[in-house]
């Protein structure tokens, strides 16, 4: 199976910060790279698709980047909101698999 | 609006069954793929099962293989999944995912619902 791998696990940041979350695939995965954010208590949210294909309603301070098996989340300026955890994802082999997740916190 | 809504988790023992439903509404159900994806709470996401549009394309994690079955009834817009032979590590919270394709292949889940809780315990 493809392993995902995310650094950092914890990123501390303030609000209008600009953040990178990166996230590295065991094998290459193209550019079948999705982000999830997930707020406390809630389901995770689609934020980008395909690395860099924000989904409908997603700010447009939320980017991503990369192929192959090294990708990157970018938020720029931070809000309140974004404080939350990200997990990437592949969708490359039927596996599926996560990222541990990495907790943005203040 | 789409809405997926979870149900039938609870408290069960090893090696016992249960059966997960996910009522759907707000889209055309029987064209897109659909997944159950867990979560040990203060822990990582896993897929656990998705099925294609059809039904007849299928597929489930190594974890799980063998032990759960993942099936939908697209006449009543619902989703299942039938877990056999429990264990404690299936402990978790079962999230119910919308797929952006009609193949489940396609892996992008783009609505999710609140997710119900299994907790496998003796």
């Amino acid at each position: 199976d493809i392993q995902m791998t995310q650094s950092p696990s914890t990123l501390s940041a303030s609000v209008g910060d600009s953040v990178t979350i990166t996230c590295r695939a065991s094998q290459s995965i193209g550019s079948w790279l999705a982000w999830y954010q997930q707020r406390p208590g809630k389901a995770p949210k689609l934020l980008i698709y395909k690395t860099s294909i924000l989904e409908s309603g997603v700010p447009s301070r939320f980017s991503g980047s990369g192929s192959g098996t090294e990708f990157s989340l970018t938020i720029s300026g931070l809000q309140p909101d974004d404080f939350a955890s990200y997990y990437c994802q592949q969708h490359n082999s039927l596996s599926h698999t996560f990222g541990q997740g990495t907790k943005l916190e203040i | 609006e789409v809405q997926l809504v979870e149900s039938g988790g609870g408290l069960v023992q090893p090696d016992s069954s249960l059966t997960l439903s996910c009522a759907a509404s707000g889209f055309t159900f029987d064209d897109y793929a659909m997944h159950w994806v867990r979560q040990v709470p203060g822990k990582g996401l896993e897929w656990v099962s998705g099925i294609s549009w059809h039904g007849n394309n299928i597929g489930y994690a190594d974890s799980v293989r063998g032990r759960f079955t993942i099936s939908r009834d697209n006449a009543r817009n619902s989703l299942y999944l039938q877990m056999n032979s429990l264990r404690v590590e299936d402990m978790a919270l079962y999230y119910c995912a919308k797929d952006r394709d009609a193949d489940y292949v396609g892996g992008i889940f783009d609505y999710w619902g609140q997710g119900t809780p299994v907790t496998v315990s003796s």
